[in-house]
């Protein structure tokens, strides 16, 4: 069965601190995203990658880095963490080809709290 | 950029029920996707439906699409308690990226 892992899955941060979220996929999926959820919104793309050792900026990328160091792991990176960052983070793995290439499988997601 | 919307905040009916669920997006599309989000849990995909569908079924679940019209909508017959959950429409663009709407938070009541 596909597995998208997400740790840690709770984290509370101090502002201008760094914070690195790890997801980790046995899919072997070629395409890795990062997301962010806002309380009662949708999800908005930060970073995605679609081979390891390349990320791609998305929709909201100021203020993360991501790194795909192999096709498995896929990390989100706050350098400066800041209140506003304060959200539950979603990764996500898709597969790119075959008759569902598009479907994305999605972790269990991370809430972090920076004070 | 919000290519994808559902067109209701929240929607609330009773088990057995059906409902639907709608969505308009602004972008010329190749497939769309529905997604449904419990509490507590990350997305899991519903149905796909490609640009040259107008239709697709999944057990009690119906999406359309209406390319002409940029929308869709996704309907879930005799609907249960365990239906209650966040359900979002979105895009997809290059690489397989979504673009996701703000969700309809749908409850089933007993």
């Amino acid at each position: 069965e596909a597995a998208v892992t997400q740790s840690p899955r709770s984290k509370v941060a101090v502002t201008g601190g760094k914070v690195t979220l790890s997801c980790h996929q046995t899919n072997n999926h070629d395409y890795m995203y990062w997301y962010r959820q806002d309380t009662g919104h949708g999800l908005r793309l930060i970073h995605y990658s679609y081979v390891a050792d390349s990320t791609e900026k998305g929709d909201i990328p100021d203020g993360y880095k991501a790194s795909r160091p192999s096709q498995e792991n896929f990390s989100l990176i706050l350098e400066l963490a800041s209140l506003s960052q304060t959200a539950v983070y979603f990764c996500a793995s898709s597969d790119g080809t075959g008759a569902n290439y598009a479907e994305q499988f999605f972790g269990p997601g991370t809430r972090l709290t920076v004070l | 950029s919000q290519l994808a919307e559902e067109n209701s905040w929240a929607l609330s009916v009773h088990e057995g029920e059906s409902v639907t669920v709608n969505c308009s997006y602004k972008t010329s599309i190749t497939a769309l996707q529905w997604y449904r989000q419990k509490s507590g849990k990350g997305p899991a995909q519903l149905i796909l439906i490609r640009s040259n569908e107008r239709e697709k079924r999944n057990g009690r679940l119906r999406a359309t699409l209406d390319t002409s019209s940029q929308s869709s909508s996704l309907s879930i017959t005799a609907t249960r308690c365990e239906d209650t959950a966040v359900y979002f429409c979105a895009t997809m663009s290059n690489y397989n990226v979504l673009y996701f709407g703000s969700g309809t938070k749908l409850t089933v009541e007993p």
